[in-house]
Order: C-alpha cells, then structure tokens, then sequence
C-alpha cells in the first residue's frame, strides 16, 4: 500500500515569491492535514481538509491557504514568502473521523 | 488556552537504559493521544490511547494514559542506538477547533 507522498521533496525560493506544495493521501483516505515545523519547533496545525472541505485552520495568515481536490489530494500554497516560512511542511492524512494520522515525508521549503 | 507539553526537552543516555518520557496536555474535550516517533522528517506512529490506565505494549515500548492527572508517559525499556529520534505526542479533541496539537518533542539520543 502507498503511503501519503509529497511533492517536491525540496523547494527553494526567494522573499515575496509564491510556493505550492502537493499531498497525495493514502487511499483510502479522506482527510488531508497539513502540519508546519520549523527548526527547533514542534508541529505546527495549518489546515485540515475532509471530503473536499475546509474544516479548521490554524492560527496562520490568509497567505497560507489550500485546497483538496475530488481524488482528495490536497495542495498547499504559500503566498508572498517570507524568510520566517523556511520550514518542513508535513501533510498526514485518515480516514474521515478516524483518529491515526499517517504522515508524509515531508516538504522541505527554503525562503531566502 | 490549549497546550501539549513534553518534557525533558532532550535526553542522552546509554545503551541499555530505560528511559520514560511525559507528556501533559490541557485541552477541552479530550478525544485521544497519539505517540509519533520522528527520526528524519516523516513521524511514524506508535501509540494511540484513550482510556485511562490501560498500557499499550509494542516490544520494548509501551505508554499509559491518566486522564485524571491529564498526562501519558512512553516508556522505553533496554534502550539502543535505533531508538534515538524526537518522540512526539499529539492530543487530540472533539471540539472542532483542530484536530490535533502537538507537543515540541523530546529529543532522545542513545550511545553506544
């Protein structure tokens, strides 16, 4: 069984640039939850999507929006980077109301 | 406020040792607690709990859950190289406003 992929492994961009980062859950799975962590922090909740909706967000700027698409595949998108974004984003996702996050391996996004 | 916090913030041991590490949490509706282990970048599960007082055993490692006292701790028992990694806990709610926040790890290094 796949697991939950991420795409690209690395990413690299310049202030005030934009990023997109990808997540495909496991099938199966209906939830999506996109997680931040940077150097030296814990996890960070940004979003959490189910069934193609936006159920939470954390306590982020509108700039870091997304959305999940029918195949429940969800992307994340960081508007007008900043240095302070430089960070692993992890998408997890479950099955709707279940309670095991599975995680990806990660999106590494460098902001200089 | 809602708050997961984990302590000791590292810990360096010897091969052998046991080592236990805490996790207490304040959160409203309290729904389970998960234990992750992080080693490069993707965490991987381990435990989840939601009743008080019943361990959760998988070889060497094993977890208790207080609901009273409102924290869980992770045993681990005979430690080697291989366990070494952040462990991170992860409580979850009903109340809608996130589904799972975070602690900031500990991070556990074992030499040989």
């Amino acid at each position: 069984e796949a697991g939950v992929t991420q795409s690209p492994t690395h990413l690299i961009k310049t202030r005030g640039q934009q990023a997109t980062l990808r997540c495909s859950p496991i099938s199966g799975h209906t939830s999506v939850y996109w997680y931040q962590q940077a150097l030296g922090l814990g996890l960070q909740f940004l979003l959490w999507y189910d069934e193609g909706e936006e159920r939470n967000r954390g306590n982020f700027p509108p700039r870091f929006s997304g959305r999940q698409f029918p195949n429940y595949s969800s992307e994340l998108n960081v508007n007008a980077l900043e240095l302070e974004d430089s960070a692993l984003y992890l998408c997890a996702s479950s099955q709707s109301g279940a309670n095991v996050l599975t995680f990806g391996a990660g999106s590494r996004l460098t902001v200089l | 406020e809602d708050k997961v916090v984990q302590s000791p913030l590292s810990l360096v041991v010897h091969e052998g040792d046991t080592v236990t590490l805490n996790c207490s949490y304040e959160v409203t509706n309290f729904r389970s607690l998960l234990w992750y282990k992080q080693e490069k970048k993707a965490p991987t599960f381990l435990f989840m709990l939601t009743s008080s007082g019943i361990e959760k055993k998988s070889g060497r490692l094993s977890s208790i859950l207080d609901k009273k006292e409102l924290f869980s701790i992770l045993n681990i028992t005979a430690t080697q190289t291989g366990d070494s990694a952040v462990y991170l806990c992860a409580v979850g709610s009903t109340s809608g406003t996130y589904k799972y926040i975070f602690g900031t790890g500990t991070r556990l290094k074992v030499l040989a």
